[in-house]
């Protein structure tokens, strides 16, 4: 079955930049959709299109595409930044998700 | 305010069935798709299942292998999943999500979910 790959954790220090990747070979061809889940809480829709924002999600994350990896940027990370990241996309009518990334905020 | 509140979950032993319900307001039910996810412990998350705003298309996660059906009820507001022939790896979080449409009308991820409703599948 089709797969998303992401880093299964990233760390930055409070004010830096954060990157999270997710690679699958069709995503030159289908969008990535982003997803932050704080824990005990339900999964917030960050990004969807790869690049667009839905509206009240700040401007410091953004997205980008190179070939077959998409990449969430968190600019000026906060401590309530910090949680699981997924990346969404979508494979013959299925919807696939990333394993996930865990941010620590140091 | 759009809420998606799932219930059903509970405590199944191997073989066994469940459904799970999702209650819907503050938006116009029929007009989304709307779709079920879940998380077992320690893993990801993990899509089950899709089903259109008038159930035109419905769509499976391959695994399940025809064990899970998914349905809704505009009338009531409601999103559904039957789940039968229950295994220990369907212990999960059930979330429903509705899905999103961008400006142009293009499917742009899940924009709210539910809280969740915990299944455990255990003799």
């Amino acid at each position: 079955s089709y797969e998303l790959t992401q880093p299964p954790s990233v760390s930055v220090s409070p004010g830096q930049t954060a990157r999270i990747t997710c690679s699958g070979d069709t995503l030159t061809k289908q969008y990535v959709h982003w997803y932050h889940r704080r824990p005990g809480q339900a999964p917030l829709l960050l990004m969807y299109k790869d690049t667009e924002r839905p509206s009240g999600i700040p401007g410091r994350f953004s997205g980008s595409t190179s070939g077959t990896t998409v990449t969430l940027t968190i600019s000026g990370v906060q401590a309530e930044d910090e949680g699981d990241y997924f990346c969404q996309s979508t494979d013959n009518n299925a919807q696939v998700f990333g394993g996930g990334t865990k941010l620590t905020v140091l | 305010e759009v809420q998606l509140v799932e219930s059903g979950g509970g405590l199944v032993k191997p073989g066994g069935s469940l459904r799970l319900s999702c209650a819907a307001s503050g938006f116009i039910f029929g007009n989304f798709g709307m779709n079920w996810v879940r998380q077992a412990p320690g893993k990801g998350l993990e899509w089950v299942s899709s089903i259109s705003s008038v159930s035109s298309y419905i769509y499976y996660e391959d695994s399940l292998e025809g064990r899970f059906t998914i349905s809704r009820d505009n009338a009531k507001n409601s999103l559904y999943l039957q789940m039968d022939s229950l295994r220990a790896e369907d212990t999960a979080i059930y979330y429903c999500a509705k899905d999103y449409y961008d400006t142009s009308g293009q499917f742009a991820g899940f924009d709210y979910w539910g809280q969740g409703t915990l299944v455990t599948v255990s003799s």
